[in-house]
């Protein structure tokens, strides 16, 4: 597609239940990226996957959260057992390549996630 | 380690006068710098990134950036505000020793008519 894209854009659910985020990176983009943008937070990085390699995990926060890439392309971000401190803007961006290489990272427009 | 800060959390300009977002960063390594921006309810767009080459980077929209390392500073400029700029805006550091981006916490920008 023209850019990257992010699914649902909002969602809101109950404290303890399990949420799943998709994202769909820019066609040919072999590096994918998770950050979580909160109040007080600012953004953080939660994962990153490039090709076939075992993915950088070191940013997510807890064992609730965990992500896969399937076929290298689409990814999937799944919180456990939601809570409230989980509420935020889930961001996902795709690259070419590597960013310590200075490739370009192009940002989707972000998952809202509500907890209540 | 690497580390970034905005100077200022939020700053206003008059239209057509100039803008300066300020932005200090700290690395081990050689680093590679960018600004993106937010507008409400959208993603990061970026608006342009230093990675070693010329230390005047030229960007999207009339944005551009001067890497100095002696001040190890990455300010961010245009010459005329314009209504359509009030975002938030976010400098970014990466040192290339892995994969993570490191946010500064934003600096909002105010247009005022």
């Amino acid at each position: 597609g023209a850019g990257v894209s992010q699914s649902p854009s909002n969602k809101v659910t109950e404290k303890g239940k399990d949420v799943e985020l998709r994202c769909d990176p820019i066609s040919g983009h072999t590096a994918l990226y998770w950050y979580r943008q909160s109040l007080g937070q600012g953004l953080e990085f939660l994962i990153y996957f490039q090709g076939n390699s075992a993915p950088d995990k070191s940013g997510l926060p807890s064992d609730r959260f965990s992500a896969e890439r399937t076929g290298g392309s689409v990814s999937t971000l799944t919180i456990q057992r939601t809570q409230q401190e989980d509420s935020a803007v889930y961001l996902c961006a795709s690259s070419l390549g590597r960013a310590k290489a200075g490739n370009t990272i192009y940002f989707g427009e972000g998952s809202w996630l509500t907890v209540v | 380690a690497q580390s970034v800060t905005q100077l200022d959390s939020h700053v206003s300009v008059s239209e057509g006068t100039p803008v300066l977002l300020r932005c200090n960063y700290s690395s081990s390594y050689s680093p590679s710098l960018f600004w993106y921006v937010q507008h409400p309810n959208k993603g990061l767009q970026l608006l342009l990134k230093y990675t070693s080459a010329a230390t005047l980077v030229k960007g999207i929209n009339g944005f551009e950036a001067e890497f100095k390392k002696s001040e190890t500073s990455f300010h961010l400029t245009k010459p005329s505000a314009h209504m359509s700029d009030a975002a938030e805006y976010f400098c970014v550091v990466s040192d290339r020793r892995n994969e993570k981006l490191t946010f500064g916490t934003g600096t909002r920008l105010t247009i005022i008519p």
